[in-house]
């Protein structure tokens, strides 16, 4: 299984700060790289597919970059909405793994 | 409105069987390929189960294998998951979410709001 490893796990920033999130794969895969946001109670939201591809409807200020294992998503300047715990997600090959999220709190 | 809405979950004892079902609208389901993905409380997404369009194929994570079985309708708009031998560490929210092969080459884009699933004596 392709073990996928966020950091860091929790994030403290404050509105306007440009904030970055790493994922990292344990072997190769491409750029089948997805990112999701998730706030508490409700399910989880496509931000970003193909590594650096922007879902509709996303904002601008969020970004992907990277392919192979390293990755990384940023948001450009932190907004009250984006406070919430973010997820990236492999789906190079079955089992689709997920890492274990970085959460995005209010400094 | 594309929508995916889970119904089924609830309270089973450790050993028992619960069906969660996941209902689609607002898109051609048979279309779409379909996963099952899990969350227990306070932790992190899991992949739990998928399968194709037609329902020829599937595929599980190792912790369900043998006890957990993925279907769907097409004629019903309407993907399932049967659960067998429940055990306590399956206690979680469970969510159905949908495959975008074309736009996004494999990305769950559309998600429903999840049904908690709870495994207790």
């Amino acid at each position: 299984d392709i073990q996928m490893t966020q950091s860091p796990s929790t994030l403290s920033a404050s509105v306007g700060d440009r904030v970055i999130i790493t994922c990292r794969a344990s072997q190769s895969i491409s750029s089948w790289l997805a990112w999701y946001q998730q706030k508490p109670g409700k399910a989880p939201k496509l931000l970003i597919y193909k590594a650096s591809s922007l879902e509709r409807g996303v904002p601008s200020r969020f970004s992907g970059s990277g392919s192979g294992t390293e990755f990384t998503l940023t948001i450009s300047s932190l907004q009250p909405d984006d406070f919430a715990t973010y997820y990236c997600q492999q789906y190079n090959s079955y089992p689709r793994t997920f890492g274990q999220g970085t959460k995005v709190e209010i400094k | 409105e594309v929508q995916l809405v889970e119904s089924g979950g609830g309270l089973v004892q450790p050993g028992g069987s619960l069906r969660l079902s996941c209902a689609a609208s607002g898109f051609t389901f048979s279309s779409y390929w379909m996963h099952w993905v899990r969350q227990a409380p306070g932790k992190g997404l899991v992949w739990v189960s998928r399968i194709n369009s037609d329902g020829s194929s599937t595929s599980y994570a190792d912790s369900v294998k043998g006890r957990f079985t993925i279907s769907r309708d097409n004629a019903k708009n309407t993907l399932y998951l049967q659960m067998n031998s429940l055990r306590a560490e399956d206690t979680a929210v469970y969510y159905c979410a949908r495959n975008d092969s074309s736009g996004t080459g494999g990305a769950f884009d559309i998600w429903g709001q999840g049904t908690m699933v709870t495994v207790s004596s």
